[in-house]
């Protein structure tokens, strides 16, 4: 079956630093992949959408990658900042519109 | 853009009864919206598709008895946890798929406990 794996662990880093986060998957020819910020108690945020013939997509301080070879998706936050503190999650789609979420990886950025 | 809301956004309920969450796109028309359930410190699962006039389409394993939803109209889909029981206290989340973009926006959820 469809598998996606985030590390489970909390990902702890100083504010300015890069803070890289991790999406594996098995089993699945994803069409697209996306993140998305998570805050406690609350709905996610779409971040970014990156499509199976694209390697790379930024925005602002954000960039990720995707290596449908690796079957894996790097996410960047570069210069992070203390606000840039949640859940990360990464899901992948395909032309059945649904999403297929990972369990996601708390970044906390310590000022 | 594309503004999603919910509510309620916190309900508490004696088990057996019955409780109606509802998902409203504010800004734009969704001809399919999705509900998921996250469990604490687990992922989004997937429970059910929404498509505008017609059954919804529900996940492997979800009661399409006890968890109706309907979807009237292109802004509001409603979910009804019916016989509501401890182990449905969950935190409830609606998406809203704009259309050609392939990307779902989110509700702020509703967090339901049956005691």
């Amino acid at each position: 079956s469809q598998k996606i794996e985030q590390n489970s662990e909390a990902l702890n880093i100083q504010e300015g630093k890069t803070a890289t986060l991790t999406c594996n998957y098995t089993n699945y020819s994803p069409a697209y992949l996306q993140w998305y910020r998570q805050d406690p108690g609350r709905g996610p945020v779409f971040l970014l959408l990156i499509r199976e013939n694209e390697k790379e997509k930024r925005k602002e301080r954000l960039k990720v990658t995707f290596d449908t070879t690796l079957k894996q998706s790097l996410f960047h936050i570069t210069a992070s900042q203390p606000a840039d503190s949640a859940t990360y999650l990464c899901a992948l789609g395909d032309s059945s519109y649904k999403l297929i979420f990972g369990s996601g990886t708390r970044l906390l950025v310590r000022p | 853009g594309a503004v999603v809301s919910q509510h309620p956004s916190w309900v508490i309920c004696k088990s057996g009864t019955s409780v109606k969450i509802e998902c409203r796109s504010l800004d734009f028309q969704a001809t399919t919206m999705f509900w998921y359930r996250q469990f604490p410190k687990q992922s989004l699962m997937l429970m059910a598709t929404s498509n505008e006039g017609s059954k919804a389409t529900y996940e492997q394993g979800v009661e399409k008895d006890k968890f109706l939803i309907n979807h009237a109209s292109l802004t509001l889909s409603t979910l009804t946890v019916t016989s509501a029981h401890p182990e449905d206290s969950s935190f409830y989340i609606c998406s809203a798929d704009l259309t050609s973009t392939d990307t779902q926006y989110f509700g702020p959820g509703t967090r339901l406990t049956v005691l």
